[in-house]
């Protein structure tokens, strides 16, 4: 069954360091979004992509955070500058179409702890 | 008024048991309504998609919508301890665009042998 895949499971960084998240959605989607989810609060939308560009991001989703996708596979969420209060689980999705009607798939997680 | 409101729980049940798991919404624009399950430290996995109001069965679970109330529901029959997980609401808006999903916050639930 395809499914996403997130990289690394577990970052460690120190704070003003730089981390890249990664994300292999599913091969045939075309929307792709990026979640967060601090320890004990709800999952947040923070930013959806298509055709190489954002279409929707949150307040949270400031100047520190760019995504990419650098080729046809990966899809990356960059923190330039780490802060404590970006520890957090955040999680890829991709969805097959734009429809609300089509199912938002989503990875594992990555858990990034700022020190 | 948050978006969506869902009680965080814990709600510990027996085995066997019936669940009722419930969230409120106020935005009238949500018309697709989800229902996921988290367990600890892993990602989302999606359990129920429903659109219209009524009921929806698969299983065990029966994902209930009244969009008159803003209200959904998801009911678990016959309990199993595998069952124990964090449930959460989730919808996304009719509106075109590119369909972020709104989650409540969550429903820890944990079924006792």
């Amino acid at each position: 069954e395809p499914e996403v895949t997130q990289t690394p499971s577990h970052q460690v960084t120190q704070m003003g360091q730089e981390v890249i998240l990664r994300c292999v959605p599913i091969s045939n989607h075309l929307y792709f979004y990026w979640y967060r989810q601090i320890l004990g609060q709800k999952v947040e939308f923070l930013v959806s992509f298509y055709n190489n560009e954002i279409s929707e991001k949150s307040e949270i989703f400031d100047d520190q955070f760019s995504v990419e996708r650098p080729d046809g596979s990966n899809f990356t969420l960059k923190i330039r500058s780490t802060k404590l209060e970006d520890s957090a689980m955040y999680f890829c999705a991709s969805r097959l179409t734009g429809t609300a009607n089509t199912e938002a798939f989503f990875g594992q997680g990555t858990r990034l702890t700022v020190v | 008024q948050k978006e969506v409101e869902q009680d965080p729980g814990p709600l510990s049940v027996p085995e066997g048991a019936i669940v009722s798991l419930n969230c409120t919404y106020s935005n009238s624009a949500f018309q697709y309504f989800m229902w996921y399950r988290q367990y600890s430290r892993k990602g989302p996995e999606l359990l129920m998609y429903t659109y219209s109001s009524g009921n929806k069965e698969d299983g065990r679970f029966t994902a209930q919508v009244d969009k008159s109330s803003k209200y959904i529901s998801l009911f678990i029959r016959d309990s199993q301890p595998s069952d124990s997980a964090t449930y959460l609401c989730a919808m996304t808006a009719n509106s075109g665009g590119y369909q972020k999903v709104t989650f409540g916050i969550g429903t820890k639930l944990q079924v006792i042998p």
